[in-house]
């Protein structure tokens, strides 16, 4: 079983619409979650992470951690064609894991005017 | 300030032959990590330096792989001899400190035959 589950898409959206992209991962221990965006032909960014369970916000997005159903979700809100990448999560532990980023296999997005 | 970058930005090599991939960090960064993306799979850790030191090796395929890091600046990553299993794209990350904001750079794609 994969440490990181991710839905590699790829997701069609219109400019507007709201996205919801997800993983689920499997090991407890886990306690900083990810979201990396990567363009075509360029490294992974961090867009946005979260530690433990709860919301996190900025701007257009939020980050949603459920450490109880081991769920990880991304919202993208008024989409633009500007976000078309692919969005990868990925976890870190803080101790006992090393220190290396466990990623799921991304989700390919594109946002079309 | 300059990204991490990574030199050759593409490899094509035959089978049985040797590739050496550089890696240059973000300047004072200590850390400093490998990355490798088969097709069709996650992102997946190869190693960690910490200046010139191997932090963690865990993640390296086989004995065909080598990385170093002189001095503790920029870093290579050699595969010797090359199998077609390790076509893919390589990343190099940086950080600081060890943490989940890791700077990525843009990848070197290879391709083996």
């Amino acid at each position: 079983q994969k440490e990181v589950e991710q839905d590699p898409g790829p997701l069609s959206v219109p400019e507007g619409a709201i996205v919801s992209l997800n993983c689920t991962y499997s090991n407890s221990a886990f306690q900083y979650f990810m979201w990396y965006r990567q363009y075509s032909r360029k490294g992974p960014e961090l867009l946005m992470y979260t530690y433990s369970s709860g919301n996190k916000e900025d701007g257009r997005f939020t980050a949603q951690v459920d450490k109880s159903s081991k769920y990880i979700s991304l919202f993208i809100r008024d989409s633009q064609p500007s976000d078309s990448a692919t969005y990868l999560c990925a976890t870190w532990l803080v101790w006992g894991g090393g220190n290396k980023l466990t990623f799921g296999t991304g989700t390919q997005l594109k946002v079309e005017l | 300030e300059a990204g991490v970058t990574q030199f050759p930005s593409h490899s094509v090599i035959e089978k049985g032959q040797t590739v050496t991939l550089r890696c240059d960090p973000i300047s004072g960064h200590d850390n400093l990590y490998w990355y490798r993306r088969v097709m069709g799979k996650e992102i997946k850790f190869l190693l960690h330096f910490v200046k010139e030191s191997k932090q963690d090796e865990s993640g390296m395929p086989n004995n065909r792989f080598l990385a170093e890091r002189t001095g503790g600046t920029y870093s290579t990553l050699k595969v010797q001899p090359a199998e077609l299993e390790d076509s893919g794209v390589y990343f190099c990350a940086s950080s600081q400190v060890p943490r989940y904001e890791q700077y990525f750079g843009p990848g070197t794609r290879l391709t083996v035959t």
